[in-house]
């Protein structure tokens, strides 16, 4: 059964303060997408990792990817409060057009 | 803008009612969706896949007779959910794949709140 971990499950995080959130997964795929939930909202895309190494940069985040270890982080840099959302990564649950199967989610709180 | 397109955005209904939500593919065709169920404060669950002309495929525990999909056309699957009960009120989502970006990246409609009253 494909697996998809994320740590920590919540994190309250000063404003100003660099925190990295951890994503492992089971299966050998080489995609993994991170994304953001506000509350009562949908998913949002932050991020699409399709290659061992792949690094993306937006804003005050970053995510990695690390396919040998099956290990992504989406690290946060200079935290602000804008960012208080729910983080999901996800990975596919096979080949081509196939469901996503995500983690339990990163419930993150920036406080001042 | 959005490329998936979820109605309603939020519906309450009685119990014994059926409650029918429609998500389509606003620029590409979607042979198949993904319709996924949300509770509070918890993950993404994968109700089942919607295929394009044949039946759709169910997760296990998920009951093909309470969640009724119809994938008419390549842009739009509708999930019946019939015989509402509360504990059906939750957060549904759907998704599609963009086949002319390689399957690569997954939209999601705007989610459909249901509250089963």
């Amino acid at each position: 059964e494909l697996k998809v971990e994320q740590n920590p499950l919540f994190l309250s995080m000063q404003e100003g303060k660099n925190y990295t959130i951890y994503c492992n997964y089971s299966t050998t795929s080489d995609r993994l997408y991170w994304y953001r939930q506000d509350p009562g909202k949908s998913l949002e895309s932050l991020f699409v990792l399709l290659s061992n190494g792949a690094v993306k940069q937006e804003g005050r985040l970053m995510a990695s990817l690390d396919t040998k270890a099956r290990l992504s982080t989406l690290h946060i840099t200079a935290a602000v409060h804008d960012l208080s959302a729910t983080y999901f990564c996800a990975v596919d649950r096979n080949s081509g057009n196939t469901p996503l199967v995500f983690g339990k989610g990163t419930r993150l709180s920036v406080i001042a | 803008g959005a490329v998936v397109s979820q109605h309603p955005s939020w519906v309450i209904c009685k119990s014994g009612t059926s409650v029918k939500i429609e998500c389509r593919s606003l620029d590409f065709q979607a042979t198949t969706m993904f319709w996924y169920r949300q509770f509070p404060k918890q993950s993404l669950m994968l109700m089942a896949t919607s295929n394009e002309g044949s039946k759709a495929t169910y997760e296990q525990g998920v009951e093909k007779d309470k969640f009724l999909i119809n994938h008419a056309s390549l842009t739009l699957s509708t999930l019946t959910v019939t015989s509402a009960h509360p504990e059906d009120s939750s957060f549904y989502i759907c998704s599609a794949r963009d086949p002319r970006g390689m399957n690569t990246e997954a939209f999601f409609g705007q989610g459909t709140r249901l509250t089963v009253v």
